[in-house]
């Protein structure tokens, strides 16, 4: 079964620009959770989706946005982009959510300048 | 809200040797799941072993396993006979039974084999 699929997997914006970060659950995974990992503050939690609905969010500015889609595949995203949100942006998927492991994607490195 | 803390930010042994990693959380939560993951120099996050907290038994998974200390609040990962592969950066984390279906991760610990 082919793992959590995350695209682009690096990219490089401008400040003021918006991006949109893609997510490929594993197969018949209805869950998915992004994280933002930063070496200042590590990885946080940014929201999760789960039957195309956001069930929870982090604690991140209204710039940060996501969606989900009838195939569960996910979307981020990020507008007016700042220097700070330059991270590592992680995609996990679970099977339900409550009471499943979450498995991530390799990520997609987000670089602004 | 929950915590977890990791006390060692860098570690370093020999190939084949034993290494504990050390990790305490906080929560007022009865019910919740307490994971190892690590992350080689790829950045894939990697499931390393699952605990639930109902369960008195530690978890195991071949050289892995945990010890699992609810009343302290502990929960500790032990790598036996330690492989170059093994080398990455391991996060503990914490996630609820109940409500937010979301993993509070620790800040880290970079573990190096050396060969």
């Amino acid at each position: 079964k082919a793992g959590v699929t995350q695209t682009p997997r690096y990219l490089i914006k401008t400040r003021g620009q918006q991006v949109t970060l893609s997510c490929s659950p594993i197969s018949g995974h209805r869950s998915v959770s992004w994280y933002q990992q930063t070496p200042g503050q590590g990885l946080q939690f940014l929201f999760e989706y789960f039957s195309e609905t956001q069930r929870n969010k982090g604690n991140f500015p209204g710039r940060f946005s996501g969606r989900q889609f009838s195939n569960s595949r996910s979307e981020m995203n990020v507008s007016t982009l700042e220097l700070g949100d330059s991270a590592l942006y992680l995609c996990a998927s679970s099977l339900a959510g409550a009471e499943e492991t979450q498995y991530f994607g390799p990520g997609t490195r987000l670089l602004v300048l | 809200a929950q915590t977890v803390t990791q006390s060692q930010p860098e570690m370093s042994v020999q190939e084949a040797e034993t290494v504990t990693l050390s990790c305490t959380y906080d929560t007022s939560e009865n019910n919740y799941y307490l994971f190892w993951y690590k992350q080689p120099p790829s950045r894939q996050m990697i499931l390393v072993i699952r605990q639930e907290a109902y369960k008195q038994q530690n978890a195991t998974e071949n050289r892995f396993s945990v010890n699992f200390q609810k009343a302290a609040k502990s929960f500790s990962l032990k790598i036996s006979d330690s492989q170059l592969g093994d080398t990455a950066m391991y996060f503990c984390a914490f996630m609820r039974v109940q409500g937010a279906q979301k993993l509070v991760f620790g800040q880290g610990t970079r573990l190096t084999i050396n060969p």
